[in-house]
């Protein structure tokens, strides 16, 4: 049962140009959402969020949008430099009642390529 | 100021035999998850403890898989009786309170557990 999911396995894109991080989720219990950027043989690390009262969460060249009708948040980042090169994992919270303890729920993760 | 530390980093087992898995939280974190990553899958959430409580532990398997947290030392991941599927990476998170999604955790750089 993936309750988060990220059905873009990879992405490539020019130097410059705008990337987009696609992510579906299923429970509507989840109302805190999270982009952790991973590289090999390392830990993800956090990158942007966004509270399910907003639409819009932006940092710098990163901005995550929440859709919660359509369950469905992306992240875009411009301009795409190669050092974004990193899987991207989405996740997600239901903190609602405090009954999650916070635990996270991970999508699959997108392998972004970015080309100089 | 260290980040979240965990060791061994790559760890190989044989069939049968035991795994500790360390994970030392940040200086004044006191909440520590575990999560695992299988090859090509995103990260689970197996189990969430505070010092010396299981607070949740809903995704460790039945069988084989305990965890602890000591009131002094490191937080252990343990594995006894270890099998081919266990192989994974292995990370862990702290937190300084409970459920602070807000600005995401703070990953370790994980343990490679081979199984042979």
């Amino acid at each position: 049962d993936q309750q988060v999911k990220q059905n873009s396995p990879s992405l490539s894109v020019q130097e410059g140009r705008i990337s987009i991080l696609n992510c579906d989720y299923t429970n509507s219990m989840f109302d805190y959402f999270l982009w952790y950027k991973k590289y090999p043989a390392e830990g993800p690390t956090f990158l942007i969020s966004i509270s399910s009262i907003k639409d819009k969460n932006e940092d710098g060249r990163f901005t995550v949008f929440l859709n919660k009708s359509a369950k469905h948040l992306s992240l875009h980042i411009v301009p795409s430099q190669p050092g974004d090169s990193a899987v991207y994992f989405c996740a997600a919270s239901a903190n609602a009642g405090g009954t999650s303890y916070g635990k996270l729920t991970f999508g699959q993760g997108t392998i972004l390529t970015v080309h100089p | 100021n260290a980040g979240v530390m965990q060791n061994p980093r790559h760890l190989v087992r044989r069939r049968g035999q035991e795994a500790r898995l360390r994970c030392s939280p940040m200086k004044g974190h006191s909440h520590v998850y575990w999560y695992r990553q299988l090859p090509e899958e995103g990260l689970k959430f197996m189990v969430y403890l505070q010092k010396e409580n299981i607070i949740d532990e809903s995704g460790m398997p039945k069988e084989r898989f305990s965890a602890e947290f000591p009131k002094e030392g490191p937080s252990i991941l343990r594995i006894q009786q270890v099998v081919r599927g266990d192989s994974a990476a292995y990370f862990c998170a702290s937190s300084p309170r409970q459920g602070s999604t807000v600005y995401g955790y703070t990953f370790g750089s994980g343990t490679r557990l081979t199984v042979v």
